[in-house]
Formats: C-alpha cells, structure tokens, sequence
C-alpha cells in the first residue's frame, strides 16, 4: 500500500527546461492538490484538482500546468523553468468531506 | 481573508513541555489542524480540533482552541528528541472542497 508516490524525489533544471511531476495514489481519492514549500513561508496551493479529468488554480498557479486524465495521477508542469521555481513540492490527496489530507514524500527541485 | 501565522522556531529540552502556538484570521473556518514534517518526509496529520470545541487531548499532545482570540495552540508533553521537527498549523474552510491553507512552521528542537 504505497499511499501518494511522487517522482521524481529530486531533480536539478537548468533555466528554461521543462519537467513533469507525477503523483500517483493508490486510495482512490477525488481530490488532489500540489503544494509548493518555501523557507518561512509553510506550504502554498498551486493547483488543484477534484476529479478526474477537472483542474483549478490555486494561489500561486503561474508558470505550472496540470492535468488529471486518469483519477489516480495529477501532474504538475513547469513549461519554462525559472530559478524562483526552486521549491520543494508536495502532493495531497484526500475525499469531500474528510477531515485529513494524506501527503507524497515531497520533489526537491533546483532550477540553476 | 486567509492568514496562518507561527513563530518560526522553538527550542526545549527534553522531558519539558513544548507549546507551539498559531494565530488564524478566517473566522469560518471548520476544522483545525497539527501536521508534523520530519526531515526530509511529507506532512503527516499529528491532531486536529473541530472548530466547536475548546481542547482536545491524545496522549501527549494537548489542543487548545480559543475562537475568539483565533489562537490555536498544541503542547506536547514531555518532549523528546524524537519530536523534533517542523510542525504546521493549518486550517481549512468549507468551500466545497477542503482547500488547506498552512502557515509558516515552527522548527521544534528538543535538546538532550
């Protein structure tokens, strides 16, 4: 039971690559979300998604793209990376209604 | 508006107590939560309090909700060097979705 997978778990980026982060979860959970974590700044909603097939932005939703094709992946893409896209990201899970939110072990990305 | 504020860091010795404490300014919000981040892993849901109740006790760790201070804190008894990390407060509202709104994270660090 591997709960939120995320790959990859850590990747460096020149600036101007592009790369895609997978979350893959095995609860069957609705809704999925992409967090960013920033020094003194906690963990901020970048997009989010409450089913398969539906996405919407959260806070911070620029320069980061995703799609939900199928109900157990949420990608997040970064088209044209810069360096203020350094972070580490987190992916969330959870069903209406619930209290808790399970997360992914996170992505530490540097973009140089 | 939405706005989680923690102090930054904490420091205790083993066996005291710790108290982290939180300030929230969304009055509608429902439920209240304690993620802990240990280094290097994802958030992992430590306790929550439902927005009508005033304190929550589980084992160690004691919730202690004042509404109309918006003061949320969480003290662990007896620390131990195993408790440190990051811990967040965090709430959400019910907007038909639960949208996770975290503040900054306050490093705990329990001294031998």
């Amino acid at each position: 039971n591997a709960g939120v997978t995320q790959t990859p778990k850590f990747r460096v980026l020149k600036t101007g690559q592009s790369m895609t982060l997978l979350c893959a979860q095995d609860m069957n959970h609705e809704y999925m979300y992409w967090y960013r974590q920033d020094p003194g700044m906690g963990l901020r909603l970048i997009h989010y998604s409450v089913g398969e097939g539906t996405t919407a932005k959260g806070e911070v939703p620029d320069g980061y793209n995703v799609s939900r094709l199928k109900k157990q992946n949420f990608l997040l893409g970064l088209e044209s990376a810069a360096p203020s896209q350094t972070s580490v990201y987190f992916c969330a899970t959870n069903d209406p209604g619930a209290f808790e939110a399970f997360f992914g072990q996170g992505t530490r990305l540097t973009v140089v | 508006g939405e706005d989680v504020e923690q102090s930054l860091f904490l420091s205790v010795r083993e066996g005291d107590s710790s108290v982290i404490n939180c300030t929230y300014t969304d009055s509608s919000s429902t439920y209240l939560y304690w993620y802990k981040q240990e280094p290097g892993a994802g958030l992992q849901l430590l306790t929550y309090i439902f927005s009508n109740m005033d304190m929550k006790q589980d084992q160690r760790l004691t919730v202690l909700l004042n509404k109309k201070d918006k003061h949320l804190s969480l003290r662990i008894a007896d620390t131990q060097t195993g408790d440190s990390a990051i811990y967040f407060c965090a709430e959400t509202l019910n907007t038909g979705f639960q949208k996770l709104v975290f503040g900054t994270g306050t490093r705990l660090l329990v001294s031998p």
